[in-house]
């Protein structure tokens, strides 16, 4: 029971480039969401998706691109990496069904990108 | 637009000492508060509020609301080493049919010495 995994754990791009961040979870939640954490800014949600197919923008959703072609996988995109882009990435997961806590979230370990 | 607002956003005391971190938020169609804590990796689970004026407590950790003040403490006695983290405050807003989207606020860095 791995619980929520993240691929890869650390990267370095450059200017331009692109790359797919990959989370998956096995704990069977309909909700997923990708967030990015900056040194004193807390976490901010980029994307979130509340159902396999489904996607929606966050607070900081420009320069990145999700799909969640399954319940279990929530993929983050980024088509040309920018400077700006350089942070941690955590992917949450929660419930999401009747009677269960949707709004306790579980993080993955997270994804350190710097971009070059 | 929503916000959550957490002081001191660092601090640094002795074991041994007691710490008062704050949270307070303006959100809309407010349902529940989280706190986390976050050591080198992912945010862990503390606690979730929902009820004014009903403590939590886990071990030394406690916390509270106060939904007339719309704010929550969180406070730990009796501070320890391993205490030593980001403490995260997030909010749990409905917007429409969104759920379980929850609004952080930017954290506070605890340091405690030995």
């Amino acid at each position: 029971n791995a619980g929520v995994t993240q691929t890869p754990k650390f990267r370095v791009l450059k200017t331009g480039q692109s790359m797919t961040l990959l989370c998956a979870q096995d704990m069977n939640h309909e909700y997923m969401y990708w967030y990015r954490q900056d040194p004193g800014m807390g976490l901010r949600l980029i994307h979130y998706s509340v159902g396999e197919g489904t996607t929606a923008k966050g607070e900081v959703p420009d320069g990145y691109n999700v799909s969640r072609l399954k319940k279990q996988n929530f993929l983050l995109g980024l088509e040309s990496a920018a400077p700006s882009q350089t942070s941690v990435y955590f992917c949450a997961t929660s419930g999401g069904a009747p009677f269960v806590r949707y709004n306790e979230q579980f993080f993955g370990p997270g994804t350190r990108l710097t971009v070059l | 637009e929503d916000k959550v607002v957490q002081s001191p956003l660092s601090l640094v005391v002795h074991e041994g000492d007691t710490v008062t971190l704050n949270c307070s938020y303006e959100v809309t169609n407010f349902r529940s508060l989280l706190w986390y804590k976050q050591e080198k990796k992912a945010p862990t689970f503390l606690f979730m509020l929902t009820s004014s004026g009903i403590e939590k407590k886990s071990g030394r950790l406690s916390s509270i609301l106060d939904k007339k003040e719309l704010s929550s403490i969180l406070n730990i006695t009796a501070t320890q080493t391993g205490d030593s983290a980001i403490y995260l405050c997030a909010v749990d807003s409905i917007r429409g049919s969104t759920l379980g989207r929850l609004y952080f606020g930017r954290g506070t860095q605890l340091t405690v010495w030995p």
